[in-house]
């Protein structure tokens, strides 16, 4: 299986951050790498697709970026709605594989 | 919208199959794929597999030996059976819409099932 090595693991944040998080995948993956939101108590959301799509009604504040083994996901000016889980997932082979997450709190 | 809800048991005794199934309303299952997908605070989300309306599936090797998933297009439903369970199975389980190339983008809200006795 692919491995996806998610950095940092945790962020301590404050509103209006520019917040970073990355994915650095075992092998060459293409552009084929998802970015997803989880809230406590509920389902992930499709934040970014394809490493640099933002899905239909999701804030211009949230980008993606990179190709090939790297990949950046970018908050420019963080919302105190943003505190969440945020994790990658690439599709290039199956089985598709997540990062271990990055939990964003506040300062 | 699309939405997507799991059902079945949350308690499930040591050796035996978990059987939960997920109801789509707001689209048709015939035009997406349809993924079952389970987190745990220590493995993290993980793939279980995929279907196709036709019955085409694609399976977790990891899982593969343990799961079946299924479809039934007049029902607008699909469904997980994994057998053979251990502690190791309790996770909150998530049913999704998936696209070809094994993307989720819609999720269910997700049941939690316990493996205990």
């Amino acid at each position: 299986d692919i491995q996806m090595t998610q950095s940092p693991s945790s962020l301590s944040t404050s509103v209006g951050d520019r917040v970073t998080i990355t994915c650095q995948a075992s092998q060459d993956i293409n552009n084929f790498l998802n970015w997803y939101q989880q809230k406590p108590g509920k389902a992930p959301k499709l934040l970014i697709y394809e490493a640099s799509n933002l899905e239909t009604g999701v804030p211009s504040r949230f980008s993606g970026s990179g190709s090939g083994t790297d990949f950046t996901f970018t908050i420019s000016s963080l919302q105190p709605e943003d505190i969440a889980t945020y994790y990658c997932l690439q599709f290039d082979t199956l089985p598709p594989t997540f990062g271990r997450g990055t939990r964003l709190d506040f300062k | 919208q699309v939405q997507l809800q799991e059902s079945g048991p949350g308690l499930v005794k040591p050796s035996e199959t978990l059987s939960l199934t997920c109801t789509v309303s707001g689209g048709s299952i015939t035009s997406h794929f349809w993924s079952w997908i389970r987190q745990t605070p220590g493995k993290g989300l993980e793939w279980i597999g995929y279907i196709y309306h036709t019955g085409s599936t694609k399976y977790n090797p990891s899982l593969e030996s343990r799961v079946t998933i299924s479809v039934d297009s007049s029902k607008n439903q699909f469904s997980l059976r994994l057998s053979s369970l251990t502690a190791a199975d309790t996770a909150i389980y998530y049913c999704a819409r998936t696209f070809s190339s094994a993307w989720p983008d819609y999720w269910g809200q997700g049941t939690l099932v316990t493996v205990s006795s």
